[in-house]
């Protein structure tokens, strides 16, 4: 059974389309997130979503935007596409905010031309 | 600002011991972890240090000073499928992961 899947893993697109990348774990888990992984393969934190509480990073523009339809999925929805945006997008999920290791899904390239 | 440094890359001879090194800045420690990750795959949690000291999980050990702000990774006899990148992350204060940018490891027979 896959933990923590996303889907697509591969996405192309056109600057100023809208996409979504879709993300569900069957772990129980509270938390999820996503991370975008650029050429220089830094991780960074986009979003940290539990039942309570949506975290955005500050330097996340708003053309990126998370939709939790339950605890169990997380969506990102990126409107009018740049080229900059392309980049490996990962979803994870973890238990709570403590001490528990973050479980990733497989990733999603995406590539604005 | 807040800040992991690691190696860029390392390279390692199949059967041999290799030592990868973070350094962190953060506000506030909550927790140290080391991932690896393939080429194409997602991060794979490998270690998790809190307290100062060495935890040691078969051939992969990790240590860590609070104190210097310094952790390492430790892998014994090296085989060629652990060829990849090793990522040192550090939960802050606010309990959000910051990620280094990963040591590539080249393993060669």
């Amino acid at each position: 059974d896959t933990a923590v899947s996303q889907t697509p893993k591969y996405l192309v697109t056109q600057m100023g389309n809208d996409k979504s990348i879709k993300c569900e774990q069957n772990l129980g888990h509270d938390t999820m997130y996503w991370y975008k992984q650029d050429s220089k393969k830094f991780l960074k934190i986009m979003f940290s979503y539990n039942n309570k509480e949506l975290i955005i990073n500050e330097t996340v523009p708003n053309r990126f935007s998370p939709k939790s339809p339950d605890k169990a999925h997380l969506n990102l929805h990126i409107n009018s596409l740049e080229l900059g945006d392309s980049a490996v997008y990962f979803c994870a999920s973890s238990q709570g905010s403590g001490v528990t290791e973050a479980f990733f899904g497989q990733g999603t390239r995406l590539t604005v031309v | 600002g807040q800040n992991i440094d690691q190696p860029t890359e390392m390279t390692a001879t199949e059967g041999a011991i290799v030592q990868i090194n973070c350094t962190y800045q953060t506000s506030g420690f909550n927790g140290l972890f080391w991932y690896q990750q393939h080429a194409g795959e997602a991060p794979t949690f490998l270690s998790y240090n809190v307290l100062d000291g060495l935890e040691e999980k078969g051939r992969f050990s990790s240590f860590l000073s609070r104190s210097k702000g310094y952790s390492y990774l430790l892998l014994k006899e090296l085989q060629m499928k652990d060829s990849a990148s090793y990522l040192c992350a550090v939960r802050d204060s606010n309990y959000q992961l910051i990620w280094g940018a990963g040591t590539k490891l080249i393993i060669k027979p």
